[in-house]
Order: structure tokens, then C-alpha cells, then sequence
């Protein structure tokens, strides 16, 4: 099974600041896609950033983009000019691109705290 | 565009009771996701349902169990209640499965407590 590794609990940044979020996964496949997610404490999950496998580009979305290293088999997260809004948990996620289904293997999450 | 909803919002039961969490799809979805989100940790895949079939399932007993309707809403059961089913139960929409880059909506979830 596919497992999802984000090694940083927490993680604190000052408003206006870069902060960057680890996450690495183990696979044997080589199509899949990667994903960020954020759950603030209202806890409804939200999509911040994807990433194709097969795409060599870096994904990029506002002031988020990522760092995709594929035979490190490592998907960081940046925030660029941190905003109290972005103070949440982080999950990393990881789909197969093989088969029908879309079952999402999570990380344990990083608790991003933004300092004013 | 209405989107992913859930209730009850929190549940408190005792164990050895059943229980039964409902979702609603966002419009125009036909597959559901659900997940067990405990205290400190990630999400964890339950099962999916498309078109109303099971259509794939994670590391969970039997006791679990679900259903989805015609509209594409779904339930998710648990039977004889263990304290360990203390946790968050949030469902996942998306629009079809063919297209793996699909995000999965989310809905608030439904806090469960098992005393």
C-alpha cells in the first residue's frame, strides 16, 4: 500500500513570510497524482494545490506552489506571504492513477500556525 | 452550487450501539468517499461508492458498512460500537471516477464519540 509521510507536526511562520511543508511518499507506481490539502478549524477540507506525476512542471497556485521531486519521491508545499488565513492543518495526499477507483491515502498532517 | 453535506454534525453514543452518518453529494457527483479521521492523525479510507456499488474499501471490519442512493446521496453504518470509533467521519465527493485527477470534495464531517 501507498504510504504518505509528513515529518513536521507543526510548523510556525510570521505573516508575510515563506514557509515550505515536507511531505514524501513510498510507491512502486509511476503515474499518480499528489495533492495538498487544507483543514482549517472549521475542519472542512480544501483543495489548495495537484500535482500530475507525469508532469515534470511544478504546480503553482497563487501564493502556494510546490516542489514536486519525483525520484525522491518528495511533494513540498510553499507559502508564499503567509496570510493569518492560511493557520491550518496541511495533509498531503496521494492517488494511484491506475484503476477506477480515487482513494486518497493521506498524511499525518502539519498544524501551520501564522504569527502577525 | 450546493456542496458536500453531512449530519449530524456531532453524535455521542455508547458502545455496542449502532449508528448511521449521512451524506449528501455535491450536485452533479456520483461517487462517494468515506473517511475516518481520528484525533492527531490523517484521514483513513473507509470505502467508496459509485453509482450505488461498493467500489473499493480500505482496512475496515465489517461493521462498517454503507449505502448510496439514487440521488447519490450515502450512508455510512457502524455497528456494535468500540471506543476506537471515536473520531471524525468526513465524506468526499467527486464527479466520476475515470478521471484520477479529480479532487474529492469535502464535507464539515460528523464528530462521533463512543463513551
Amino acid at each position: 500500500a501507498q504510504t504518505v509521510t509528513q515529518s513536521q507536526p507543526e510548523m510556525s511562520v510570521q505573516e508575510a513570510e515563506t514557509v515550505t511543508l515536507s511531505c514524501t511518499y513510498d510507491t512502486s507506481e509511476s503515474d499518480y497524482y499528489l495533492f495538498w490539502y487544507k483543514q482549517p478549524p472549521s475542519r472542512q477540507m480544501i483543495l489548495v494545490i495537484r500535482q500530475e506525476a507525469y508532469k515534470q512542471q511544478n504546480a503553482t497556485e497563487n501564493r502556494f506552489s510546490v516542489n514536486f521531486q519525483k525520484a525522491a519521491k518528495s511533494f513540498s508545499l510553499k507559502i508564499s506571504d503567509s496570510q493569518l488565513g492560511d493557520a491550518a492543518m496541511y495533509f498531503c495526499a496521494y492517488r494511484s492513477a491506475r484503476g477506477t477507483g480515487n482513494q486518497f491515502y493521506f498524511g499525518t498532517g502539519t498544524s501551520l500556525t501564522v504569527i502577525p | 452550487e450546493t456542496g458536500v453535506t453531512q449530519s449530524p454534525t456531532h453524535l455521542i453514543k455508547t458502545r455496542g450501539q449502532q449508528v448511521t452518518l449521512r451524506c449528501s453529494s455535491q450536485s452533479g457527483h456520483n461517487t462517494v468517499s468515506w473517511y475516518q479521521q481520528a484525533l492527531g492523525q490523517g484521514p483513513q479510507f473507509i470505502f467508496q461508492y459509485y453509482r450505488e456499488e461498493e467500489n473499493g474499501r480500505g482496512n475496515f471490519p465489517p461493521r462498517f458498512s454503507g449505502l448510496q442512493f439514487p440521488n447519490y446521496s450515502s450512508e455510512l453504518n457502524v455497528n456494535a460500537l468500540e471506543l476506537d470509533d471515536s473520531a471524525l467521519y468526513l465524506c468526499a465527493s467527486s464527479p466520476g471516477l475515470a478521471e484520477g485527477y479529480n479532487e474529492q470534495f469535502f464535507g464539515p464531517g460528523t464528530r462521533l464519540t463512543v463513551l
